[in-house]
């Protein structure tokens, strides 16, 4: 079965420090690959998806992701961290054999913004 | 537009009773999506609905968990005999068309606590 790994439930960087979220999933094949962001009080926003190509993807609020299907992996970075980025962070995945392209969510990684 | 939009926002109710849950999707979304998402954890699918297509209700929990769809528009999740553990927020999804490339608009969910 699919799945989808956030190892880090809470991250605490420095503002104007850079980020990386990891992201790990579990599935046969290519899948489809997304990170959103849950700010409080607000229902999730998509930052940027994969699903074939160029392994750097751009998003979003100057975030990007690289997949690397050696590591089954799709981390989330960010150059320099702006304090309106503290919120929970989730990558989700889909399968191209997963009818109606249902999302499989990891458990999210909570961002706090030093000043 | 009009982005996809859930009512009530918060619902407190006692254990045994039934709520309901209500979803308008996107405007011209054929796919429309719920998830749970308990305290703390990622979100959990529950029930998928495309077009005139029978729902994927592989993700309900129990038989307590039911939900409509009124043709390609409003959304009901109703929830019988509520248990504490249905304590959580009810995420709606609209997308275009439910592939999986596509990406799905979230509401910004009912938050339902059972005493």
């Amino acid at each position: 079965a699919q799945s989808v790994t956030q190892p880090d439930i809470h991250i605490t960087v420095s503002e104007g420090a850079s980020l990386e979220l990891r992201c790990n999933y579990s599935y046969g094949a290519t899948p489809y690959l997304f990170w959103y962001v849950q700010s409080p009080g607000q229902g999730l926003q998509l930052l940027l998806k994969y699903f074939s190509g160029d392994t750097l993807v751009q998003g979003i609020k100057g975030f990007e992701a690289e997949f690397k299907r050696s590591q089954s992996s799709f981390n989330l970075r960010k150059p320099s961290v702006h304090w309106s980025d503290a919120a929970e962070y989730f990558c989700a995945v889909a399968t191209y054999y997963n009818q109606g392209g249902k999302l499989i969510f990891g458990q999210g990684t909570e961002l706090s913004v030093k000043p | 537009g009009a982005g996809v939009s859930q009512s009530p926002s918060n619902k407190v109710t006692e254990k045994g009773k039934d709520v309901e849950l209500r979803c308008d999707p996107i405007s011209g979304h054929t796919a429309l999506y719920w998830y749970r998402q308990r305290l703390g954890q990622g979100l959990e699918f529950l029930i998928y609905f495309q077009g005139n297509s029978a729902p994927d209700k592989s993700g309900l929990p129990s038989d307590r968990f039911s939900a409509e769809r009124t043709g390609e528009s409003v959304s009901t999740l109703t929830i019988q005999r509520t248990q504490q553990e249905d304590s959580a927020v009810y995420l709606c999804a609209s997308s275009t068309s439910g592939r999986s490339t596509d990406t799905q608009y979230f509401g910004p969910g009912t938050r339902l606590t059972v005493l």
